[in-house]
């Protein structure tokens, strides 16, 4: 059974930093881009970040851009979100995902999440 | 970056009932669309992939259509398990971006 299973979440100061994981089981994870979404709670959804199957292309919101820095440990299953000079306007859940790839013979891959995790709780607050 | 915009924003039907939740994007995506459905404390559920494709495993009530801008998440037959807040996302290029969501009650 596929498993994305985020943790690192909790409280920070606003400018601190925290590292997010997301461990993934019951799927090759090297075969698979990954996506960071957020949520601010009763909110809706916000696209932060993926990056590809071997680490070497990343993209980024332009809201985080700069303080956020995604990665991945192909050896160990795990996906990560560095969020450093945290902001309150950062506080939201994250959710991992894995993306589905399709292919189009002209305009080349497109890249869709299809299973996402339970979500990790990060609150920016002093 | 591209915009997407759903209408309407609530939406309260009855069980039996057929809805439709409709999705524009701000400039075209061709089918690179994806609908979510997402209930309260839990993670977004994969509905519908490129416009009109059905994920494994969802109801056959649910459809997707549209291309270009303009598309739609049509629940046939409402079930009160459908009662959730639904979002259109495009993976056409970076950023991605979601629509505001609709939130469905079952009356």
């Amino acid at each position: 059974e596929m498993q994305l299973v985020e943790s690192g979440g909790g409280l920070v100061q606003p400018g601190g930093s925290l590292r997010l994981s997301c461990a993934v089981s019951g799927f090759t994870f090297s075969d698979y881009w990954m996506h960071w979404v957020r949520q601010v709670p009763g909110k809706g959804l916000m696209w932060v970040s993926r990056i590809s199957d071997d680490g070497s292309s990343t993209s980024y919101a332009e809201s985080v851009k700069g303080r956020f820095t995604i990665s991945r440990d192909n050896a160990k299953n795990t996906l990560y979100l560095q969020m450093n000079s945290l902001r309150g306007e950062d506080t939201a859940v994250y959710y991992c995902a894995r993306s589905r790839k399709f292919y189009h013979f002209f305009t080349g891959y497109y890249y869709c999440p299809d299973s996402w995790g339970q979500g990790t709780l990060v609150t920016v607050s002093s | 970056d591209i915009q997407m915009t759903q209408s309407p924003s609530t939406l309260s039907a009855s069980a039996g009932d057929r809805v439709t939740i409709t999705c524009r994007a701000s400039q075209s995506i061709s089918n690179w669309l994806a609908w979510y459905q997402q209930k309260p404390g839990k993670a977004p559920k994969l509905l519908i992939y490129k416009a009109s494709s059905l994920e494994s495993g969802v109801p056959s009530r649910f459809s997707g259509g549209g291309s270009g801008t303009e598309f739609t998440l049509t629940i046939s037959s409402l079930q009160p398990d459908d009662s959730a807040t639904y979002y259109c996302q495009h993976f056409n290029t970076y950023p991605y971006s979601f629509g505001q969501g609709t939130k469905l009650e079952i009356k």
